[in-house]
């Protein structure tokens, strides 16, 4: 069955700290992989995508991700964590030929002054 | 360049009764997905409207119906709405043939 997991629902960190957010999926055919971030009462922003090539890829407000194929995993990463970052993050995947999304059911990110 | 609009905001409707929601693309999207969140869960996929036509869709009953327009905005219908309807209810639009999906800010519906 098609799913992606987010292990970890809540994570604190300290503002100025570095920051992974994990995501693991399981997809029968090659994915498309996608992190949004959903501040209170908004929709989806865009952080970043990947679809084939490098496996590192840069998003938006200072985040990457690297997609490991052999741990089925694209985990969010960002160096240095500001307050304004805290959101709910959430991972999906996609695929070529089939229109939907399956998200994760997100991590919820708490930045300490 | 408008980014995905949604309306209303906010809807309080009772057991029952029908709703409607509306979306307008980004502009020059041609597609529209529609995803249903409930309160601490992810988005999960209701359907997607490409050339006035439902492309496909996901595991939800067929109290929910949709429409796409020829201008490309859609609505959302759900008929004897349910507590468990009570969610966020969130557009994406996106061009026909690439996978990127933009969301607009969502409807949150309450019923009661």
């Amino acid at each position: 069955a098609q799913s992606v997991t987010q292990p970890d629902i809540h994570i604190t960190v300290s503002e100025g700290a570095s920051l992974e957010l994990r995501c693991n999926y399981s997809y029968g055919a090659t994915p498309y992989l996608f992190w949004y971030v959903q501040s209170p009462g908004q929709g989806l922003q865009l952080l970043l995508k990947y679809f084939s090539g490098d496996t590192l890829v840069q998003g938006i407000k200072g985040f990457e991700a690297e997609f490991k194929r052999s741990q089925s995993s694209f985990n969010l990463r960002k160096p240095s964590v500001h307050w304004s970052d805290a959101a709910e993050y959430f991972c999906a995947v996609g695929a070529s030929g089939t229109y939907k999304y399956i998200f994760g059911t997100g991590t919820r990110l708490k930045v300490l002054a | 360049d408008a980014g995905v609009t949604q309306s209303p905001t906010h809807l309080i409707k009772t057991r029952g009764q029908q709703v409607t929601l509306r979306c307008s693309p980004k502009s020059g999207h041609d597609t529209v997905s529609w995803y249903q969140q409930a309160l601490g869960q992810g988005p999960q996929f209701i359907f997607q409207y490409y050339e006035e036509e439902e492309r496909q869709r996901g595991n939800f009953p067929d109290r929910f119906s949709g429409h796409q327009f020829p201008n490309y905005s859609s609505e959302l219908n759900v008929n004897a709405l349910l507590l468990g309807d009570s969610a966020l209810y969130l557009c994406a639009s996106s061009l026909w043939d690439q996978e990127t999906q933009y969301f607009g800010p969502g409807t949150r519906l309450l019923v009661l």
